[in-house]
């Protein structure tokens, strides 16, 4: 079945510091892929997506590209601040006309980051 | 101002009570979901809906019953039947299944 996997938690870096947060997904054809990010006590906000293979997304300086040749869509940005702080998501909606998850999304479990000053 | 709302932000029951967590969006949007959030173990779907009188269970449906009577509203009902109901509850709606989610700031439901 379809799944997204990311690495484990929580990641604490210093600002100024550089941020990766891999993501592999496993998914019939091409599915589009989301970094969603989580401030606490809060809900989700879409950060970037990329729907198709090679596509990169960015927002906010944060960046990620969608490798079909090794299922992963990795979260970068070259120099995080403290009110990045939160819990980022890593998700993928298979295309309907695979069937399987019908068009919903997928999560992984989350990374929580921790920025000190 | 367009998006999604849930009210109230947090809400306590006590055990074998049923309890109703609202979710309202102005978006226009056809699907509207319901997930679940629990610690460690990121999103879980409950129930979904692609249309106006139309939805269709998710991952974790038991213990839990919605209604899809308007386009605006998804209204999620925890049953007596729902043996671990306290978690974070969260609403998202699309454009149409398939298509990106936005959510809404979420419901913290404590069962004491």
């Amino acid at each position: 079945g379809n799944s997204v996997t990311q690495m484990e938690g929580p990641v604490t870096l210093s600002e100024e510091a550089f941020l990766t947060i891999n993501c592999t997904y496993t998914a019939t054809g091409y599915p589009s892929l989301f970094w969603y990010v989580q401030y606490p006590g809060e809900g989700l906000q879409l950060l970037l997506k990329a729907t198709k293979a090679d596509d990169k997304g960015s927002n906010k300086g944060f960046e990620a590209t969608y490798r079909k040749e090794t299922t992963s869509f990795h979260l970068e940005k070259g120099s995080v601040q403290v009110s990045d702080s939160a819990v980022y998501f890593c998700a993928l909606i298979q295309a309907i006309n695979y069937g399987g998850s019908q068009g919903n999304l997928i999560f992984g479990k989350g990374t929580k980051l921790s920025v000190k000053p | 101002d367009g998006g999604i709302t849930q009210s109230p932000k947090y809400l306590f029951r006590k055990e074998g009570q049923n309890v109703t967590l609202s979710c309202e969006q102005n978006l226009n949007h056809d699907a509207m979901y319901w997930y679940r959030q629990d610690p460690g173990q990121g999103l879980r779907l409950i129930y979904y809906s692609q249309i106006v009188n139309d939805f269709q269970k998710g991952d974790i449906a038991e213990g839990y019953s919605v209604s899809r009577e308007k386009k605006e509203s998804f209204p999620l009902t925890v049953t007596s039947a729902q043996k671990n109901p306290t978690a974070f509850y969260l609403c998202a709606s699309s454009t149409r299944q398939g298509e990106e989610q936005f959510f809404g700031p979420g419901t913290r439901l404590t069962v004491l």
